[in-house]
């Protein structure tokens, strides 16, 4: 059974780094089959895609065009987990942000969801 | 803004078909599968049809999913109070190396 569990701060100021970790169950972070994604979701822009990690023969990303200059998505292969970085965050940021493993080309397992919310 | 169009609603009473269309490019849809997601808003969104037309274990298969060209659709027959949520499509875009979602579209069960 696999599972996700994501932590992490759900309270920001604007120009702050964004940070959290999905922790993996059931599956391997380095699955040559699977990727994982960040996704956010709020009330103004539905469901966003953020970007993914992924291991073939090495590791690979890929980013939302809109977050490229500010966002960074790494595993760790020791805690079996990985990780969202996004930097110089403003209010626009706020939503509720999931983990989602990719398997088959479509994400069948999701994080519980973090609601991060960018205030002054 | 999305690159994959939906219409914002649909309704119906309990017992109809709804048909939720996703309108996409040859980028997307056209070059790649598409997926179709239930979600309540605060919940994790649920894989409901992937590849287009397969649906995950225990998805019930009041749910199907078509795709023709630059077009998919997911259709919802017996519609059930349950089914009350938002859905979004969904798909790898190949000329932006982005996997995009659909705007969304919000289901009310009159």
């Amino acid at each position: 059974q696999v599972q996700l569990q994501q932590s992490g701060p759900g309270l920001l100021k604007p120009s702050q780094t964004l940070a959290l970790t999905c922790a993996i169950s059931g599956d391997s972070v380095s699955s040559k089959s699977v990727a994982w994604n960040w996704i956010r979701h709020s009330p103004s822009r539905g469901l966003e895609w953020l970007g993914r990690t992924y291991y073939r023969s090495k590791w690979s990303n890929d980013y939302a065009i809109s977050l490229r200059s500010r966002i960074n998505i790494s595993p760790d292969t020791s805690k079996n987990q990985f990780s969202l970085q996004l930097n110089s965050v403003t209010p626009d940021d706020t939503g509720v942000y999931f983990c989602a493993r990719t398997n088959m080309g479509a994400n069948d397992k999701w994080g519980q969801g973090t609601l991060v919310t960018v205030s002054s | 803004q999305s690159v994959l169009t939906q219409p914002p609603s649909a309704s119906g009473t309990p017992g109809q078909r709804v048909t939720i269309s996703c309108s996409g490019s040859d980028s997307n849809i056209r070059s790649n599968t598409v997926n179709w997601y239930q979600h309540l808003p605060g919940t994790a969104p649920k894989l409901l049809i992937l590849r287009n037309d397969q649906r995950p274990s225990g998805v019930p298969d009041r749910f199907s999913g078509s795709k023709s060209g630059t077009s998919a659709s997911l259709a919802i027959s017996g519609l059930q109070s349950e089914d009350e949520a938002d859905y979004y499509c969904a798909a790898w875009d190949g000329s932006l190396s982005n996997y995009v979602f659909g705007t969304g579209t919000k289901v009310t069960v009159l």
